[in-house]
């Protein structure tokens, strides 16, 4: 069935530095691809997204790239803070609707 | 924080009692989602509605029921069925309908069963 690969797992990296996460999918008709952030104990939220029409999309220091054609799409966050840290999340769309599957989480350690 | 809310925020339950997860929300939106996290894992879709009185299973519906008498109201049983209970229950919403949205979470209930 359709699934959503996300690596690392883990990713630490010293405040200032910059962080990437990448997310791979199988449903070659997926059209929306959204990142959620969730600090400990709290709901996830969204913090990017991107249709399949757009190849890039940034927000202050996070943007997100998406590759159709090799089905991977990628978070970065540039000059990380101490306040970055958390699980993010990818998800993509099961075809053209409304469900999502989800990667299995990133926990983003950012070093003092 | 408005939106969607869930209670209660935490739940103990004995070992084959039936429970319900409350979730509610004011966006008027048409889709509702019920999601199990369980720690290092990602978000696994147990039950989803599209409208009123209608709803699917996700991937793991095995052991809970749901229902959607009302358009704000998505509330989510687990069933003493249900082989490992003990987890994070994060409920959503999104607009529906017409191709893919945001999802809007509640602050989520930890169910722990003893």
């Amino acid at each position: 069935g359709e699934n959503v690969e996300q690596h690392p797992s883990t990713l630490s990296v010293q405040e200032g530095d910059s962080a990437v996460i990448k997310c791979t999918y199988s449903d070659s008709a997926s059209n929306y691809f959204p990142w959620y952030k969730q600090e400990l104990g709290k709901r996830p939220q969204l913090i990017i997204d991107i249709r399949s029409n757009v190849g890039e999309k940034k927000d202050q220091r996070i943007a997100v790239t998406l590759n159709k054609t090799a089905k991977h799409f990628s978070l970065h966050i540039t000059e990380t803070q101490p306040e970055d840290s958390a699980v993010y999340f990818c998800a993509a769309s099961r075809g053209d609707n409304y469900q999502l599957i989800w990667g299995a989480g990133t926990k983003l350690i950012i070093k003092p | 924080d408005g939106g969607i809310t869930q209670s209660p925020k935490y739940l103990f339950r004995k070992e084959g009692q039936n429970v319900t997860l409350s979730c509610e929300q004011n966006l008027n939106h048409d889709a509702m989602y019920w999601y199990r996290q369980d720690p290092g894992q990602g978000l696994r879709l147990i039950y989803y509605s599209q409208i009123v009185n209608d709803f699917q299973k996700g991937d793991i519906a095995e052991g809970y029921s749901v229902s959607r008498e009302k358009k704000e109201s998505f509330p989510l049983t687990v069933t003493s069925a249900q082989k490992n209970p003990t987890a994070f229950y994060l409920c959503a919403s999104s607009i529906g309908q017409v191709g893919p949205y945001e999802q809007y979470f509640g602050p989520g209930t930890r169910l722990t069963v003893t």
